[in-house]
């Protein structure tokens, strides 16, 4: 059974601080992951893809890739209130697959 | 760009009722996938369907049937509906963004089942 697991949560953070979370998945072939930001009542949607072991910035966030230790994380600097939500991780295993393997997510709070 | 779209957003029905919920996208993409979220069962995938007239199963097809007969529509019937199968329900397609496909989803349908 593949399996992405993160912490529940709920992980709670001053404004301005850096926000960290992590997602660990069993399937050592998966290929591509995912960060998805849900807020509460909405739809998931996509934040950063990452495929490539190292470290992907867009604005506020990274993406930290370690294929090795099966682990993904997302950082999100300089945090808003309006980052507050549930982050889904999201695994794509290997070859023409195209499902995803999904995380329960992490609530966060961004305390003003 | 109106990217996907669901239908009805809310519903409320009895139970042993028949009821299709609605998705259709404006991409043209291969791939589309039906899921279902509940509290501490995170997005389930239901169906999914590869193209027009490919379709199958995922974690929870039961209780469960789908269609596409053209790429925009991907249509979800729940064919005697239980009250299990209250929960919201999320339409997602494949979009291809540089080397790799991401999937964006829809606004999602919410179903109560009296």
């Amino acid at each position: 059974q593949k399996e992405v697991e993160q912490n529940s949560g709920p992980l709670s953070v001053p404004e301005g601080a850096i926000a960290s979370l992590n997602c660990t998945y069993s399937d050592r072939g998966s290929q591509s992951f995912f960060w998805y930001r849900q807020y509460s009542g909405k739809s998931p949607e996509l934040i950063m893809f990452i495929y490539s072991n190292g470290d992907k910035e867009d604005g506020r966030f990274t993406a930290q890739l370690n294929k090795a230790s099966q682990y993904v994380s997302l950082l999100i600097r300089d945090s808003q209130p309006s980052d507050s939500a549930t982050y889904l991780c999201a695994v794509k295993g290997d070859g023409n697959n195209r499902k995803l393997i999904w995380g329960l997510g992490t609530s966060l709070a961004v305390n003003p | 760009d109106a990217g996907i779209t669901q239908s009805p957003r809310y519903k409320i029905t009895e139970t042993g009722r028949q009821v299709t919920l609605m998705c259709h996208q404006t991409w043209s993409h291969s791939y589309m996938f039906w899921y279902r979220q509940d509290l501490g069962h995170g997005l389930r995938l239901i169906y999914y369907s590869a193209a027009a007239d490919i379709t199958d199963k995922g974690e929870v097809p039961d209780g469960y049937v789908v269609s596409r007969s053209k790429t925009e529509n991907f249509p979800l019937t729940l064919e005697s509906a239980t009250r299990s199968q209250t929960s919201v329900y999320f339409c997602a397609s494949n979009r291809l963004e540089g080397p790799q496909e991401t999937q964006y989803f829809g606004p999602g349908t919410r179903l109560l089942v009296l």
